[in-house]
């Protein structure tokens, strides 16, 4: 299917324990984006990647660790999970055009236990 | 470094209500300025955006007016409907390069029939 896809939708975990969240869009964009989505916080940047071997991070990236091999996937590693970092996990993507719009895949929900 | 500040909710309102969410700015330059909406249960979508100054984006609907001497991009709609309830982000980026996005925290509209 066309479009930016995330597994898993739903993950539990247990502190310590190490959880990769798996992003994956169709169209070739240049850049992708993963934002962690907490209430009163709204959404926030963790790492972004404008191609594959470039990575970047954002706001928020202690705890976490990308890569980016292949245009279309961009892997999000927590290495050892701990409580704070439960929250929603957004995958986002987008062309290399100034003002592009981002386009966001559906969520993936991770509790840490 | 840029931010976004729209009001705080929820926001309630009752079906063909007029709606307001403001939104305000502080970037250098001329970023672009985005609103994008997330339904209940799913990912963040574009509503409507605007990339120069006094450029209206609209959709929906929904109209927001770029204003540069106010440095604002309040979201607009004449008559809401039940199911425009949902999560509305304010957000901007920069337009030398694709930057990441910077968001608002957020602002939930619940429209009662």
């Amino acid at each position: 299917d066309a479009g930016i896809t995330q597994s898993p939708r739903y993950k539990i975990t247990e502190t310590g324990r190490q959880v990769t969240l798996m992003c994956h869009q169709t169209w070739s964009h240049s850049y992708m984006f993963w934002y962690r989505q907490d209430l009163g916080h709204g959404l926030r940047l963790i790492y972004y990647s404008a191609a594959a071997d470039i990575t970047d991070k954002g706001e928020v990236p202690d705890g976490y660790v990308v890569s980016r091999s292949k245009t279309e996937n961009f892997p999000l590693t927590l290495e050892s999970a701990t409580r704070s970092q439960t929250s929603v996990y957004f995958c986002a993507s987008t062309t290399s055009g100034v003002g592009d719009t981002q386009y966001f895949g559906p969520g993936t929900r991770l509790t840490v236990l | 470094g840029d931010s976004v500040t729209q009001m705080e909710g929820p926001v309630t309102l009752s079906e063909e209500a007029f709606l307001t969410i403001n939104c305000t700015y502080t970037a250098t330059g001329y970023p672009s300025l985005f609103w994008y909406v997330q339904y209940p249960g799913e990912g963040l979508q574009l509503l409507l955006k605007a990339t120069k100054a006094d450029d209206k984006g609209s959709n929906k609907g929904f109209e927001a007016t770029y204003r540069k001497e106010t440095t604002s991009f309040h979201l607009e709609k004449g008559s809401v409907q039940v199911s425009d309830s949902a999560v509305y982000f304010c957000a901007l980026t920069q337009n030398s390069g694709n930057t990441p996005l910077v968001f608002g925290k957020g602002t939930r509209l619940s429209v009662i029939a």
